[in-house]
């Protein structure tokens, strides 16, 4: 089936250190977007890219949509504490179907 | 503004009962979608409906679990004798109008299934 690998699945990082997490897949996406999840919580929507070559800013986020459209990446510049949490990259590939599929996620934690 | 409303956050059922999830989209939406969530591990995408119809249920399994986006009020998924498997975090996502590609999924807290 169609799947996202997503890397690395975690991170331990210093407060103030950049952080950048990467999605790849063997299909061709049309859409890519990055959520963040809170324990207990639903995930939140950073970023979502529509066209190759994308590349967004949300603060000090940063995310691409692959030229090949088969990958994507996330970037964190100067991490705080409040970033600690699951990182999920999400691909949706064919019009009209609603359908996303989510990477494995990668838990990122920050030491003060 | 609120979000997407889940209810119940948390729903403890015995091996056999039937669980009943309810999920209100944000304001002006009209598409939802439901994934499941296993510990550890990514979204899994269930159903999407639009008010009345179902859409895509590709992911949905065959058996003992159905969803409805009526024209008043919820969408609901619906788990009959549920087993020890069916425990996980199940989450709703709803998009708008323009959005029938289901783009920009915004979602909700999550309702949390334990099995026993």
């Amino acid at each position: 089936g169609q799947q996202l690998n997503q890397s690395p699945q975690s991170m331990f990082i210093q407060e103030g250190e950049d952080v950048s997490m990467n999605c790849t897949s063997s299909s061709i996406f049309n859409t890519w977007l990055w959520y963040k999840q809170d324990p207990g919580e639903g995930p939140v929507l950073l970023i979502a890219l529509y066209k190759a070559g994308e590349l967004t800013s949300n603060g000090r986020l940063t995310a691409q949509f692959g030229i090949t459209r088969k990958d994507s990446f996330l970037n964190i510049s100067a991490s705080i504490p409040s970033d600690v949490g699951i990182y999920f990259c999400a691909g949706r590939r064919t019009s009209n179907t609603g359908k996303l599929i989510f990477g494995q996620g990668t838990t990122l934690q920050v030491k003060p | 503004n609120a979000g997407v409303m889940q209810n119940p956050r948390h729903l403890v059922r015995r091996r056999g009962q039937e669980a009943r999830l309810r999920c209100s989209p944000m304001k002006g939406h009209s598409h939802v979608y439901w994934y499941r969530q296993l510990p550890e591990e990514g979204l899994k995408f269930m159903v999407y409906l639009q008010k009345e119809n179902i859409i895509d249920e590709s992911g949905m399994p065959k058996e003992r679990f159905s969803a409805e986006f009526p024209k008043e009020g919820p969408s609901i998924l619906r788990i009959q004798q549920v087993v020890r498997g069916d425990s996980a975090a199940y989450f709703c996502a709803s998009s708008p109008p323009t959005d029938a590609g289901g783009e920009t999924q915004y979602f909700g807290p999550g309702t949390r299934l334990l099995v026993l």
